[in-house]
């Protein structure tokens, strides 16, 4: 069975610095993977999603992911974040026929 | 374009009432979902419904029952509630199934179960 792992529960960072949220999954077929966003009070929104092709991939806010496939991860990067980027952020897996599966979310909380 | 809408958003039980969680959606997709999401937990599928008149069980399915009698409706309901149910309810849709398509999230649904 499929699992994801998102390795940080919370994440504090200041405006403007550079953020890391990590996610490993463990699959030994190819896998679909995903990151949505929460903000407070509202259901989630995709944010980005790897199938197949260029294992970097982008939002259009500013967000890039990662598939690294010999270390199982798909970490979400910006290099810069704004308050408005404080929400729970999920990161998501499935592979062909399978159901998605959802890691437990990490909270980004950015401050001023 | 309302997107996708769940109501009520809050309700409060009492141990053993009934009630039932409404999602419609405007955008004619035929995958439709119940999720839930407590702390530290992530989002667990309860059921959902790949097209009108059709149900199957997701990861957490026990204490909950769901009906898809329109394509733009999809029903969950909770016979006896306990405790161990409170938590947010999230109703999704997706034109494609979602191992390849994006899901749309309803608000949620607070329910609290004394």
């Amino acid at each position: 069975a499929q699992s994801v792992t998102q390795l940080d529960s919370q994440v504090p960072v200041f405006e403007e610095a550079p953020v890391e949220l990590r996610c490993n999954y463990s699959s030994s077929v190819s896998v679909y993977l995903f990151w949505y966003v929460q903000y407070p009070n509202q259901g989630l929104q995709l944010l980005l999603k790897y199938l197949s092709g260029s294992t970097l991939v982008e939002s259009i806010n500013g967000f890039e992911a990662e598939f690294n496939k010999s270390q199982t991860s798909f970490h979400l990067r910006k290099p810069s974040v704004h308050i408005s980027d404080t929400a729970e952020y999920f990161c998501a897996v499935t592979n062909q026929g399978g159901k998605l599966i959802f890691g437990q979310g990490t909270e980004l909380s950015v401050k001023p | 374009n309302a997107g996708v809408t769940q109501t009520p958003k809050f309700r409060v039980l009492k141990t053993g009432q009934s009630m039932t969680l409404l999602c419609a959606q405007d955008m004619n997709h035929e995958y439709m979902y119940w999720y839930r999401q407590d702390p530290g937990m992530g989002l667990r599928l309860i059921h959902y419904s790949v097209g009108e008149g059709t149900t199957a069980k997701g990861e957490v399915p026990d204490g909950y029952n769901v009906s898809r009698l329109k394509k733009q409706n999809f029903l969950l309901g909770l016979e006896s509630a306990a405790p161990s149910q409170t938590s947010v309810y999230f109703c999704a849709s997706s034109y494609l199934a979602e191992n390849t398509g994006e899901l749309f999230f309803g608000e949620g649904s607070r329910l609290t179960v004394l």
